[in-house]
């Protein structure tokens, strides 16, 4: 069990451009979260996965922002067109139940 | 929807003194609970839960939580604080039967131990 690992760690981006985020999860947690954490607040949900399956997105993830899950194992976070308002740090969770909820170290987004 | 309120924004606390950490929710169903802890540069690691039971929850290095249903609260303490407790604490809360058991966090509370 290595944990949840995510890359990459820092990304600094011109407004406009697209970026991608990679999240790998502990081995056989079938369950993937997303979350954003903006600076002095609380980490807000963003999408979950069972399996390879997105069962649900938050009104945050706007149409420039997609997930996915393929073969359920490892997903990817984009954002197309980025805008200084999505800096944050996003982070990626795992879970084998649902009640407990691995983080990853996050990816920290600079949209300059 | 959940929402969650983190009474307290930062906490300073000399070491070896007692702490408590607020945490008030507000929900139309049941829900879980957690703590999670945030130490400078590393990700979120899970504290403490209550999913059922004893509502003294206790996590191995020291810490504590109530869940008190009728004031809706779930405040964390600890007796006794070392200087590495100094980190940023979440409480958060998941709707009870709920297929994602997606978290909702409160705002944080930043604790500072001073020696």
């Amino acid at each position: 069990d290595t944990g949840v690992s995510q890359n990459p760690r820092h990304k600094i981006t011109k407004r406009g451009q697209n970026v991608t985020f990679r999240c790998d999860p502990i081995s056989e947690h079938n369950r993937l979260y997303w979350y954003r954490q903006t600076l002095g607040q609380g980490p807000e949900f963003l999408t979950y996965f069972q399996n390879e399956a997105q069962l649900e997105k938050s009104r945050l993830l706007s149409d420039r922002f997609s997930a996915e899950r393929p073969k359920g194992s490892f997903s990817t976070l984009e954002i197309q067109r980025t805008e200084q308002g999505d800096s944050a740090m996003y982070l990626c969770a795992s879970s084998a139940t649902g009640y407990e909820q691995y983080f990853g170290p996050g990816t920290r987004l600079t949209v300059t | 929807a959940q929402s969650v309120t983190q009474l307290d924004s930062q906490v300073p606390v000399f070491e070896e003194a007692p702490v408590e950490l607020r945490c008030n929710y507000s929900s139309s169903v049941s829900v879980y609970l957690f703590w999670y802890v945030q130490y400078p540069n590393q990700g979120l690691q899970l504290l403490l839960k209550y999913l059922s039971g004893s509502t003294l929850v206790e996590s191995i290095n020291g810490f504590e939580a109530e869940f008190n249903k009728s004031q809706t609260s779930f405040h964390l303490r600890k007796p006794s604080v070392h200087i590495s407790d100094t980190a940023e604490y979440f409480c958060a809360v998941s709707e009870s039967g709920a297929a994602g058991n997606k978290l909702t966090f409160g705002g944080g509370t930043r604790v500072l131990v001073k020696p």
